[in-house]
């Protein structure tokens, strides 16, 4: 098994330019999520999905767009890229969505700049 | 008041040390509790889950206290391969998990 994968690994873009980070999981979860890591503030939930058609906010949603369309792929759409969305962004995936066993296993990450 | 607090540290220990983390959490109706840990420019993996008894996995022990909205991490016996930055996760209002800022430790021969 892969686990999740992200693409890219880095990217750098203008500001105002889009781009969609990608997000694959193949252990069958139905809880996927994205998130941003900054310095200080630890991972900040953006969006997540319960499952395939149903995605819904999380903490610091402004800027992003999500889909779900399969059970195995998550992308994340930035519609205007802005310097303040310069960050590590982690996509992840769990079994459950609530209780002890809702283990999330996490992609390596995009490293995103915007200039 | 940010919804999962940890101490950054950073805590720098010699080999051998016992070190302990706290992290407390706002949220009283909380009921999911896990420490994460991550290594340098690297993804979260699951170090351990926290129960309501506390637990153990080898020289590592959680404990949680609810009347005092707060959770622990005991280290035994640290190794070099123990330096990293350790993040409490507490599940919020929607089952959604939230990530305090993370402990870094270091551990020195």
């Amino acid at each position: 098994n892969a686990g999740v994968t992200q693409t890219p690994k880095f990217q750098v873009l203008k500001t105002g330019q889009s781009m969609t980070l990608q997000c694959a999981q193949d252990m069958n979860h139905e809880y996927m999520s994205w998130y941003r890591q900054d310095p200080g503030m630890g991972l900040r939930l953006i969006h997540y999905s319960v499952g395939a058609g149903i995605t819904d906010q999380g903490e610091v949603p402004n800027g992003y767009n999500v889909s779900r369309s399969t059970t195995e792929d998550f992308p994340l759409r930035l519609l205007s890229a802005a310097p303040s969305q310069t960050s590590v962004y982690f996509c992840a995936s769990s079994y459950s969505l609530a209780g002890p066993y809702n283990e999330q296993f996490f992609g390596p990450g995009t490293r995103l700049t915007v200039l | 008041r940010k919804e999962v607090e940890q101490d950054p540290g950073p805590f720098n220990v010699p080999e051998g040390a016992t070190v302990a983390f706290n992290c407390t959490y706002s949220n009283s109706a909380s009921q999911s509790f896990f420490w994460y840990r991550q290594d340098c420019r690297k993804e979260p993996k699951l170090l351990m889950s926290v129960y309501s008894s506390g637990n153990e996995d080898g020289r590592f022990t959680a404990q949680l206290n609810r009347a005092s909205q707060y959770i622990s991490l005991l280290i035994r016996d640290s190794k070099l391969s123990d330096s990293a930055t350790y993040l409490c996760v507490v599940n919020g209002n929607n089952n959604d998990m939230r990530f305090g800022a993370g402990t870094r430790l270091t551990v020195k021969p």
